[in-house]
């Protein structure tokens, strides 16, 4: 069964600093997609970036980008210039293209935002 | 555009209760429908999704239930809640077999039994 794992429960950054997330999967599958999902106090989920497994290229929205490492099993999330409204839950995700279309959670990172 | 509704927003329940929490999709046709409980302090669990009417592939065996009456409906339910059963439900739904398409939630149901 595919795992997702998050080893931060919890991260700080400084107003305007940048902040990676951690992010590790394991799968026996070479064609799947990584999300990654923020939870602000109000619980909505909100996608943030996604990408797929077959596409070398890091996926880039604004101040969010990812480290894609296939071969290691890593999807990292950068977050450029944090805004206090950065400040969530942050999980990662992880879906088979093959699968009944299951999303897999990790347990999430919650970031925190010091002005 | 494409919206889905979750309700309630807050249930408070005791023990030995039945539960019927519902959702639905609007402006879309055969989604796949989830259902996730996220308990205090963890991850999304997936309890249940649906890929098509009266197609329900259960991932936890538990006291909960879970049924597709309608292509846009998808209804949690169950016949005797324990406390365990307490933490917050998130239905989502999402495009069927378009795996780069991402789930889209609703605002959840937080639920406490007492």
């Amino acid at each position: 069964a595919q795992t997702v794992t998050q080893s931060q429960p919890e991260m700080s950054v400084q107003e305007a600093e940048t902040v990676t997330l951690s992010c590790t999967y394991d799968t026996s599958e070479s064609d799947y997609y990584l999300f990654w999902y923020k939870q602000p106090p109000s619980r909505q989920m909100i996608l943030v970036i996604r990408q797929e497994a077959y596409k070398q290229q890091n996926a880039t929205e604004n101040r969010f980008s990812v480290n894609f490492q296939k071969a290691a099993k890593s999807f990292s999330l950068k977050i450029s210039d944090s805004q206090l409204g950065d400040a969530a839950m942050y999980f990662c995700a992880y879906r088979q293209k093959s699968s009944g279309d299951k999303l897999t959670f990790g347990t999430g990172t919650r970031l925190a935002v010091r002005p | 555009s494409q919206t889905i509704h979750q309700w309630p927003a807050t249930l408070v329940q005791p023990v030995g209760s039945p539960l019927s929490l519902e959702c639905t999709v609007e402006g879309t046709s055969n989604p796949n429908l989830y259902w996730y409980r996220q308990a205090a302090g963890r991850g999304l669990q997936l309890l249940f999704y649906s890929v098509g009417i009266g197609q329900i592939s259960s991932e936890v065996p538990q006291n909960l239930s879970a049924s597709r009456p309608q292509d846009r409906q998808f209804i949690l339910s169950s016949k005797k809640l324990l406390l365990s059963d307490s933490g917050f439900y998130l239905c989502a739904w999402s495009v069927l077999r378009q795996g780069e398409k991402p789930l889209h939630f609703g605002n959840g149901t937080r639920l406490t039994v007492t």
